[in-house]
């Protein structure tokens, strides 16, 4: 019953050019979005967020997307660079607080 | 401000054994959450307090698992008796509001081995 689904567990690519990560989640109340970032040893650090109101919030090189009706979200990086290798975990709003994903391991090789 | 502080950073104990894990938010948060990662359900939310008052307890795994908060700077989850499945790192994240554009901040973890 997981109510937020990053269905890649992992995605590889070359620096310099784009990553793309994604999230289905299930309850169409939820009505704001996170992106966290996790490296090894640390804990996951905010990224970015959007609310349910907008489709798209841009923060220098890294995007989201909502598709509401589809219940999808993505985080787009342009252009990757080595340092964005981690885990990204999604997040969705419940009340008053979160529900995460399972996590997408991110690798950017030169 | 030092952000959220945890302890232990690593514990392994042995099965049956009591494990206590302890949590200091930063000051002036108001919420405080205990969250366990794990490879098949990532981040999971055990339970959150407001106010030092527990708000809800529902990802609580079972009743081996307490979490208690005695004031607002300090706050316990406990696991008594531990069993090898808890092995798992162990999050604690605290928040000024519920407005999501402050997100959470966490602590570095507690990575838990029970053998």
């Amino acid at each position: 019953d997981q109510q937020v689904k990053q269905n890649s567990p992992s995605l590889s690519v070359q620096e310099g050019r784009i990553s793309i990560l994604n999230c289905d989640y299930t309850n169409s109340m939820f009505d704001y979005f996170l992106w966290y970032k996790k490296y090894p040893a640390e804990g996951p650090t905010f990224l970015i967020s959007i609310s349910s109101i907008k489709d798209k919030n841009e923060d220098g090189r890294f995007t989201v997307f909502l598709n509401k009706s589809a219940k999808h979200l993505s985080l787009h990086i342009v252009p990757s660079q080595p340092g964005d290798s981690a885990v990204y975990f999604c997040a969705a709003s419940d009340t008053d607080k979160l529900i995460f994903g399972t996590g997408t391991r991110l690798q950017v090789f030169p | 401000d030092a952000g959220v502080i945890q302890s232990p950073r690593h514990e392994v104990t042995e099965m049956g054994q009591e494990v206590t894990l302890r949590c200091k938010p930063i000051s002036g948060h108001d919420y405080l959450f205990w969250y366990r990662q794990t490879m098949m359900r990532g981040l999971e939310l055990l339970i959150y307090f407001n106010n030092n008052v527990p708000i809800d307890d529902s990802g609580m795994p079972e009743d081996r698992f307490s979490a208690k908060m005695p004031n607002a700077s300090f706050s316990t989850l406990k696991i008594q008796p531990s069993e090898p499945r808890d092995s798992a790192v162990y999050f604690c994240a605290s928040s000024p509001g519920t407005a999501f554009n402050y997100g959470y901040t966490f602590g570095s973890g507690t990575r838990l081995t029970v053998v």
